[in-house]
This record gives C-alpha cells, structure tokens and sequence, in this order.
C-alpha cells in the first residue's frame, strides 16, 4: 500500500501563490492516480483535480482553472500542487489523496493534509 | 455537477445504540450495466485526513469493523453504525465518483448523548 506524505503548513499573503508538496512511499507511485482535495476551517471536502503521475495528465476543477497547476517528478515519487493568486477564501487543509485503478474511484487513502493559511 | 446531501448535520446517540446517516445524490448514481453504485463513505476524526469506510455503496474497505454498513441504491443511500463506540465519534461524508467532478457530502457529526 502506498503511504503519502505532504511538506508542512504555509502562510501566505493575498495574492503569493503556494506549492504543496505529496510524497509517495511503499508501492510503485505510477501505479496510481492522485487528487488534491481541500477543507475549509469547519467546512465539507471539495475536489480540487486529479494527477496521473505516470504520464503527468491533469484534469482540474472548473472552479479553479487557471489557478492550479499539478505536476509530478517521478524520480522522487513526489507530486506537487501550485495554488495561485490566493485570497483569504483558499485558507483551508489540503489533501492529497491516493486512487487506484484506470478509472474515477474512491480514494483509498490520504496524506496528513497541509494547512495553508492565507493572511495579510 | 451531481449534488450530495447528507442528513442529519449531527446527531447524539447513545453508546451502544444505532447511529444512521443518510445520503442523497441529485441524480442516480447507479451504472445499470454493472449494477454498481458509485458511492463511498468516509470517516474523519479531529485533525485526521478522512478515512474510507466503505466503497460499491455496501462494501466495507478492509479492516473496517462490520459494525459499520453501507445501504441503499440510486440516489438515496444510508451509513449505519449498528452499535455506536467511543471510537466512532467522528464527522462522515459520502463521496460520488459517478461523474467527474467527484462530489461530497457536507457530512454528518457523529456525537456521544
């Protein structure tokens, strides 16, 4: 099983842009696909887009296209995801989360989550 | 985009009683060629990433105790903890992976009375 790892929390201020970092260990990383996943201070999940590590293929949210870039280094198992233009609404926990499969599933497991705080 | 509406928002029940947590998709999430639905259940406690519960609507991941069920087909779907632990107070949210974008509930909190 894999285990997924992320960097730690961040702050920012409105406007900087951040990059989250999902380290893999424990299975062959490109056997997977992976999802960035966000949680608002007490609020519900949303999905933010998935990576296929293997070949780098994105889909993103529509809500946040043009904002979000993910993208994969293979060599250290590692993907990242790059938040931009941020304001004090994308202050939240963000996951990573792990899928196995070809198609849109379940996510099988989750990294700790990175809080990211966005403040002047 | 489908729509996941859980209820209640939280709920007290009493050790050893049943806690039931519904889940309600605005369209069907069944593939009728499969006969699967697309619909998974997820557990977090405080300061934990969610944990999946069960996947396939009623198939509980491994590990998972049986106290913990999954019901239901469509659009209306049900998370039963048939015998309420201490262990299970916790926030539960439903998944659709039906269709792209996957969608959440807005989850349900589980309390002690």
């Amino acid at each position: 099983q894999v285990q997924l790892v992320q960097s730690g929390a961040e702050v920012k201020k409105p406007g900087a842009s951040v990059k989250v970092s999902c380290k893999a260990s424990g299975d062959t990383f490109t056997n997977y696909y992976i999802h960035w996943v966000r949680q608002a201070p007490g609020q519900g999940l949303e999905w933010m887009g998935i990576i296929n590590p293997s070949g780098g293929t994105t889909s993103y949210a529509q809500k946040f296209q043009g904002r979000v870039t993910m993208t994969t280094d293979t060599s250290t198992s590692t993907v990242h995801m790059e938040l931009s233009s941020l304001r004090s609404e994308d202050t939240a926990v963000y996951y990573c989360a792990l899928q196995s499969g070809t198609t849109i599933s379940w996510f099988d497991s989750w990294g700790q989550g990175s809080l990211v705080t966005v403040s002047s | 985009d489908i729509v996941m509406t859980q209820s209640p928002d939280s709920l007290a029940v009493s050790l050893g009683e049943r806690a039931t947590i519904n889940c309600k998709s605005s369209q069907s999430v069944l593939l009728s060629s499969n006969n699967n639905n697309f619909l998974a259940w997820y557990q977090q406690k405080p300061g934990q990433p969610p944990k999946l519960l069960i996947y396939w609507a009623s198939t509980r991941e491994s590990g998972v105790p049986d106290r913990f069920s999954g019901s239901g087909s469509g659009t209306d779907f049900t998370l039963t903890i048939s015998s309420l632990q201490a262990e299970d107070v916790a926030i539960y949210f439903c998944h659709q992976y039906y269709s792209s974008p996957p969608t959440f509930g807005g989850g349900t909190k589980v309390e002690i009375k």
